[in-house]
């Protein structure tokens, strides 16, 4: 079975610049989370998604927004990049909209120049 | 609020010894409680899970935690290290109903041959 996908791997933007990060689910999953990984840091939880509606949001400016598709895949957007926004953006799925049983990606690695 | 400290930043073992990485929790509610583990530029995966059955909890590849409640800790442990274990450890908390994971800083392994 396949699990978390998330695309691209890499990433290189320049300060001022918009990023979309994309995130496919396991297969049934129907809510989605992304975290971000600073360097040596534990992530940190941006959002949570679950049949297509925000159920949460941590505290990360209005630059970062996201939202979920039909088939539950979901995208994470950021605005005005800045340098601190580099980081790896972690994809979660899950079956249901708890935290309970969080499948991760191998995550998007973002470097703002 | 919910909250973890992970004791040791980094844990150095030799082969075959045990290994101890000490987390303590913060909740308000019952929490649910995870083990994840990181290796290098791959995504997280999920050791083990608590959530309010037995205390004692058995994960993949040898590893198994105990929650006490008195002591609001869930250290995580093995009988025997092997080189493949080296890697960065997260204690992990949920309270029922919350949507996000709230990680700690991270533990890393290092296992010496």
């Amino acid at each position: 079975d396949a699990g978390v996908t998330q695309s691209p791997t890499h990433l290189i933007k320049t300060r001022g610049q918009q990023v979309t990060l994309r995130c496919s689910p396991i297969s049934g999953h129907k809510s989605v989370s992304w975290y971000q990984q600073v360097l040596g840091q534990g992530p940190q939880f941006i959002f949570q998604y679950y049949e297509k509606e925000e159920r949460g949001r941590g505290n990360f400016p209005d630059r970062f927004s996201a939202r979920q598709f039909p088939n539950y895949s979901s995208e994470l957007n950021v605005n005005a990049l800045l340098l601190g926004d580099s980081a790896l953006y972690l994809c979660a799925s899950s079956f249901q909209g708890s935290s309970y049983e969080q499948y991760f990606g191998p995550g998007t690695r973002l470097t703002v120049t | 609020a919910q909250s973890v400290t992970q004791l040791d930043s980094h844990v150095s073992v030799s082969e075959g010894t045990p290994v101890l990485l000490r987390c303590n929790y913060s909740s308000s509610y019952s929490p649910s409680l995870f083990w994840y583990v990181q290796h290098p530029n791959k995504g997280l995966q999920l050791l083990l899970k608590y959530t309010s059955a037995a205390t004692l909890v058995k994960g993949i590849n040898g590893f198994e935690a105990e929650f006490k409640k008195s002591e609001t800790s869930f250290h995580l442990t093995k009988p025997s290290a092997h080189m493949s274990d080296a890697a960065e450890y997260f204690c992990v908390v949920s309270e029922a109903g919350r949507r996000a994971l709230t990680f700690g800083s991270g533990t890393r392994l290092q296992v010496q041959p």
